[in-house]
């Protein structure tokens, strides 16, 4: 069985561009997640769709957008890139979100601004 | 609004030693409490997880977890420590329930292993 796919790897941008990651989950896996991860900050909660729908939101700014599609993949979308926008990118699926399902976490998209 | 502590940001153990990572958390309802490690350049895999029912958890790779509601604790240990377990690791916490749908990690430990 796949795991959760994130693409791409690694990334650079330069300030003022905007870039779109993208997330597949586990086949079934309907809630898709998305964190930021930082040496400052560590991990912190971006959103989570299912069904296509937003259904949470952590504390950022709007330039942080995300999006699912009907086969369940998920794209985030930052546009107006800064450079402390530079982090590990992680996306996480579940069957349906509920914390007894558990999450199962991609590798990451590593985004450099500069 | 739950949170998580982790204490300790390093832990050195030697190799064959009891591994002890310490988690405290908070939340005014039933958490769901999880333990992820995270080699270099990966993203998390999970280790164990306490949802309901027996408060011992044993996970991958050897480690468990003891869920304490009064000390509001959830340690991770490992008998026996073995290089291959030098990793950084994190503490979660998800609210049943409460609509949440997001995991609270703490700043994370990151075990370094002596041989």
């Amino acid at each position: 069985k796949a795991g959760v796919t994130q693409t791409p790897r690694y990334l650079i941008k330069t300030r003022g561009q905007q870039v779109t990651l993208s997330c597949s989950p586990i086949s079934g896996h309907r809630s898709v997640s998305w964190y930021q991860q930082t040496p400052g900050q560590g991990l912190q909660f971006l959103f989570e769709y299912f069904s296509e729908t937003q259904r949470n939101k952590g504390n950022f700014p709007g330039r942080f957008s995300g999006r699912q599609f009907s086969n369940s993949r998920s794209e985030m979308n930052v546009s107006t890139l800064e450079l402390g926008d530079s982090a590990l990118y992680l996306c996480a699926s579940s069957l349906a979100g509920g914390s007894e399902d558990g999450y199962t976490f991609g590798s990451g998209t590593r985004l450099t601004v500069v | 609004a739950q949170s998580v502590t982790q204490l300790g940001s390093h832990v050195s153990v030697s190799e064959g030693a009891l591994v002890l990572l310490r988690c405290n958390y908070s939340s005014s309802v039933p958490p769901y409490l999880f333990w992820y490690v995270q080699y270099p350049n990966q993203g998390l895999q999970l280790l164990l997880k306490y949802t309901t029912g027996a408060t011992l958890v044993k996970g991958i790779n050897g480690f468990e977890a003891e869920f304490k509601k009064s000390e509001t604790s959830f340690h991770l240990t490992k008998p026996s420590a073995h290089m291959s377990d030098a990793a950084e690791y994190f503490c979660a916490v998800s609210v049943s329930g409460a609509g949440s749908y997001q995991l609270t990690f703490g700043k994370g430990t990151k075990l370094s292993v002596i041989p």
